[in-house]
């Protein structure tokens, strides 16, 4: 069956870097391109942006330009999202999804920017 | 960007009660329509996709429409597995967009 398994819980101070991890199984990895969208209470859902898990090519969302980095190790089957110069308004659940439907998510992966 | 203007914002309703949730968008969109249910400490599950059709899995009590720019999900007969909350979400144009969701509780 299908599974994105992403990394832990992150607790990260301001203007540090994290990056979280998304472990596909159950299909073939290439396939399908990885998208990463940020969940917050106050601003719902937002679309990060997506990898081409074939060839590591990428499309951001404007507003996620400089802020995340997305990386592909076609060998693990695992697509990466840096975020970096955290601040708190980074706060947030952050899911990948597979492209196309979103048809598959992530467990999620709390991120908390806190000094 | 898209805008995709979601209502009602909570609703509640009663075991076998039909629901509707509406979803509009700022501009053509196509049949480029999803809707996600998220449930309390999960990720959002794909719904409908392509306006009206059910993804797998998908109980047969929802339903997808389209008429114009607006969009609807219908839930003929809610069942205590259906609380939650859910968006709407665009794929027409980049980069995708989602409805602010609506919070459906029983009464």
């Amino acid at each position: 069956q299908v599974q994105l398994q992403q990394s832990g819980a992150e607790l990260a101070k301001p203007g540090s870097s994290v990056k979280i991890s998304c472990k596909a199984s159950g299909y073939t990895f290439t396939s399908y391109d990885i998208s990463w969208i940020k969940q917050t209470t106050g601003q719902g859902l937002e679309y990060i942006g997506y990898i081409n898990t074939g060839s590591g090519g990428t499309y951001y969302n404007e507003k996620f330009k400089g802020k995340a980095t997305l990386t592909v190790d076609k060998s693990s089957s695992t697509a990466f999202m840096q975020l970096s110069s955290l601040t708190p308004e980074d706060t947030a659940v952050y899911y990948c999804a597979r492209t196309g439907g979103f048809d598959y998510w992530g467990q999620g992966v709390m991120v908390t920017v806190s000094s | 960007d898209i805008q995709m203007t979601q209502s009602p914002a909570s609703l509640s309703a009663s075991l076998e009660e039909i629901v509707t949730i509406t979803c509009q968008a700022s501009q053509d969109i196509g049949n480029w329509l999803a809707w996600y249910q998220q449930k309390p400490g999960k990720s959002p599950q794909l719904l409908i996709y392509g306006a009206t059709s059910l993804a797998d899995g998908v109980p047969s009590r929802f339903s997808g429409s389209r008429s114009g720019t607006q969009y609807s999900l219908k839930i003929s007969r809610l069942q205590v597995e259906d609380i939650g909350i859910y968006y709407c979400q665009q794929a027409s144009s980049a980069p995708p967009t989602f409805g602010a969701g609506t919070k459906l509780e029983l009464k």
